[in-house]
C-alpha cells in the first residue's frame, strides 16, 4: 500500500533549526512535496524534490534520498510565525499525491 | 507563483439546502483540478479529481451525488454539497494543476470553511 510517515509533532525553539523527516512508500514515485499549512489555512507550496540532494530557498531547504524512501524538511532561523503544520506529500506513478498527516511545529520563544 | 482562487472563504447554510463552491485558476489554465476535505486536526482527504470536460472520478467512499462536481472549462470547477447535513461541516479546499507538466505543483484555494446548522 502507499504510505507516508511524519511525526506527529515537533517543539523547537526560536532562531534555532529544526528538520523534519518524512519517509514515503508510494506506487511509483514522480517526486515528494512539502506544503505548510496555518491553522484554518489552505497549504501553502513549500518545496518539491525529485531527484536526491538538497534543494535550498532561503531559511528553508529540502532533502530527498529516493533510495531510502526518504525526505526531510529543514527550518533554519525559526521565527514564531513558522509555527504551523508541516505536510509532506509523495506523487505515486498516477500523479496523484498521497498525503502525510502532517507534523505540527510549535515554536517557543 | 500561480493563484488559485477559491469562493466563499465561508459558508453557513441549514440543514436539507445545498452549497456550491467555486474554484478558479486565475492566471493559468487547469487542466486537472483537486477537491479535499479536511477534518480538524487531520490531513487533506482527497475526494474527487476532475479534468476538464469529463467527469470526476471519486475515491472510495465519497458518494458523488451527494458531493457534484463540474469542471467546465480550464478555469473553473464547482463542488456542489447537496442536501447539506450538519456531518458535512468541514473545511473543503480545491487545488488545481497546469497543462504544462504533470510533475508541476498544484496551486490551492484559500479554501472553504461550511458550517450546516
Amino acid at each position: 500500500g502507499q504510505n507516508i510517515d511524519q511525526p506527529t509533532e515537533m517543539t523547537a525553539t526560536e532562531g534555532a533549526i529544526v528538520q523534519i523527516n518524512c519517509t514515503y512508500q508510494t506506487s511509483g514515485f514522480n517526486g515528494l512535496f512539502w506544503y505548510q499549512q496555518h491553522a484554518g489555512e489552505a497549504p501553502t507550496f513549500l518545496s518539491y524534490n525529485v531527484l536526491d540532494g538538497l534543494e535550498e530557498k532561503g531559511r528553508f531547504s529540502s532533502f530527498l534520498s529516493r533510495s531510502k524512501g526518504y525526505s526531510y524538511l529543514l527550518l533554519k532561523e525559526l521565527q514564531m510565525k513558522d509555527s504551523a503544520s508541516y505536510l509532506c506529500a509523495g506523487m505515486d506513478s498516477n500523479y496523484q499525491l498521497i498525503w502525510g498527516a502532517g507534523t505540527k511545529l510549535i515554536i517557543k520563544p | 507563483g500561480a493563484v488559485v482562487s477559491q469562493h466563499p472563504s465561508r459558508v453557513i447554510c441549514k440543514s436539507g439546502t445545498s452549497v456550491k463552491i467555486e474554484c478558479r485558476s486565475l492566471d493559468f489554465q487547469a487542466t486537472t483540478m483537486f477537491w479535499y476535505r479536511q477534518f480538524p486536526k487531520k490531513s487533506l482527504m482527497l475526494m474527487a479529481t476532475s479534468n476538464e470536460g469529463s467527469k470526476a472520478t471519486y475515491e472510495q467512499g465519497v458518494e458523488k451525488d451527494k458531493f457534484l462536481i463540474n469542471h467546465a472549462s480550464l478555469t473553473l470547477s464547482t463542488l456542489t454539497v447537496t442536501s447539506a447535513h450538519p456531518e458535512d461541516s468541514s473545511f473543503y479546499i480545491c487545488s488545481a494543476k497546469g497543462t504544462d507538466d504533470l510533475n508541476t505543483e498544484a496551486f490551492f484555494g484559500q479554501g472553504t470553511r461550511l458550517t450546516v446548522v
